[in-house]
């Protein structure tokens, strides 16, 4: 069974604070790795992907690979009130036939606070 | 990134009934997936749609109970059949339209509550 696991939360930062979000996975042979926003009532946004081992940045926004820990990370800088919302982690495990699936973690609920 | 068209929005039906929720994406793409997000919870993978072929299901999921199509390259369906109040949820489509490249996009989803 493929596992993604996240801290429920919530996570409450005050704003203009770093939001730090974690995520383990259980398939070492995992390739791809996806970050999504999802507001409340709403569908899943894509924010951030990372393949390759090391930190990606994008605005506030910077992901963190470590495939040995089985690790990813997302850091949020100067955190708004607008980044409130579920942040779900999601895996793109090494599946037989190729089929390309992503499963998901529960999601961790961030709340900035003003 | 691709645009995906999901409807209806919303839904309030009765039990014993079916419902068939439609997918459009503005661009051919290979593979569609149908998710369910039960209230609280995180997404669930029902099943993987090729374009030609019957729809690969998760396990849990029977063709019986959420029969899919997938006419062509931009265009899916999945039904939800015989339908009681645990099948109350969001259920959500989803395209890779650049096979791993820039991720996935979702379609704006449907609420779906059976009483």
């Amino acid at each position: 069974q493929k596992e993604v696991e996240q801290n429920s939360g919530p996570l409450s930062v005050p704003e203009g604070a770093i939001a730090s979000l974690n995520c383990t996975y259980s398939d070492r042979g995992s390739q791809s790795f996806f970050w999504y926003r999802q507001y409340s009532g709403k569908s899943p946004e894509l924010i951030m992907s990372i393949y390759s081992n090391g930190d990606k940045e994008d605005g506030r926004f910077t992901a963190q690979l470590n495939k040995a820990s089985q690790y990813v990370s997302l850091l949020i800088r100067d955190s708004q009130p607008s980044d409130s919302a579920t942040y779900l982690c999601a895996v793109n495990p090494l599946t037989q036939g190729g089929s390309e699936k992503l499963v998901f973690g529960k999601g961790t609920k961030l709340t900035v606070n003003p | 990134s691709a645009v995906i068209s999901q409807k209806p929005s919303r839904d309030i039906c009765q039990r014993g009934t079916s419902l068939t929720i439609q997918c459009q994406v503005d661009s051919q793409v290979t593979m569609m997936f149908w998710y369910r997000q039960q209230p609280g919870q995180s997404l669930t993978l029902i099943a993987t749609a090729n374009q030609g072929s019957e729809a690969t299901y998760e396990s849990g999921f029977v063709i019986d109970k959420f029969p899919i199509s997938r006419p062509n390259l931009t265009f899916s369906t999945l039904t939800v059949s015989n339908m009681s109040p645990e099948d109350s949820s969001i259920y959500l489509c989803s395209v890779d339209p650049r096979q791993g490249v820039y991720g996935y996009t979702f379609g704006s989803g449907t609420r779906l509550t059976v009483v």
